[in-house]
């Protein structure tokens, strides 16, 4: 199946500074969302993202929905130990019905003290 | 919280006995999803639900039933396990907007 890219696959960040991280994909899509998960644990939405340039922000994370809709990125600004965790980007085509998210392949984040 | 539970947490089992996994939500929402997560493969679906007795195949549903008899229970049927089946089990719904979904905390399977 259809995996979005997503990259870099890992980062080794100090406390304190910014991080970016994008996702690319070959086809369009209708909603960008954002993950974070940690060991043991499902998923956790971050920020969802549904019209092209729509650019979001929660608290130190900053998401973009590209204008050609194949593109994301989110920025997480002033790293923080607790930010440590592998992000997912995902994409819907459809809203409003049952559609299905095709996943990127996660970017892990490590951040050193 | 997406008021998502998921049973049991860790399971293992031999090959070939059958496994059930619950999905349990507090939301009322009418669409379900069963997904694994496997090392190099990311999140992957393997059956959906559009409403109670409504569902479909994902992109990894070979092995893999379900049911949903209430709108609060989807249930993940292994008929007969197998190796190939070790993985952590995600269940989800659709948030309000339609768009986003939100994730239980998984049940770990391990087939010996």
């Amino acid at each position: 199946g259809q995996q979005l890219n997503q990259s870099p696959q890992s980062m080794f960040i100090q406390e304190g500074e910014d991080v970016s991280m994008n996702c690319t994909s070959s086809s369009i899509f209708n909603t960008w969302l954002w993950y974070k998960q940690e060991p043991g644990e499902g998923p956790v939405l971050l920020i969802a993202l549904y019209k092209a340039g729509e650019l979001t922000s929660n608290g130190r994370l900053t998401a973009q929905f590209g204008i050609t809709r194949k593109d994301s990125f989110l920025n997480i600004s002033a790293s923080i130990p607790s930010d440590v965790g592998i992000y997912f980007c995902a994409g819907q085509l459809n809203t409003g019905t049952a559609s299905k998210l095709t996943f990127g392949t996660g970017t892990r984040l490590q951040v050193t003290l | 919280d997406a008021g998502i539970t998921q049973s049991p947490r860790h399971k293992v089992t031999e090959t070939g006995t059958p496994v059930t996994l619950r999905c349990h939500q507090t939301e009322n929402h009418r669409y379900m999803y069963w997904y694994r997560q496997d090392p190099g493969h990311g999140l992957r679906l393997i059956h959906y639900s559009y409403g109670v007795k409504d569902t479909d195949k994902g992109e990894v549903s070979d092995g893999y039933s379900v049911s949903r008899s209430k709108t609060e229970d989807f249930l993940l049927t292994l008929e007969s396990a197998t190796s190939s089946q070790t993985s952590v089990y995600f269940c989800a719904i659709t948030g309000l907007q339609g768009g986003e979904q939100y994730f239980g905390p998984g049940t770990r399977l391990t087939v010996t």
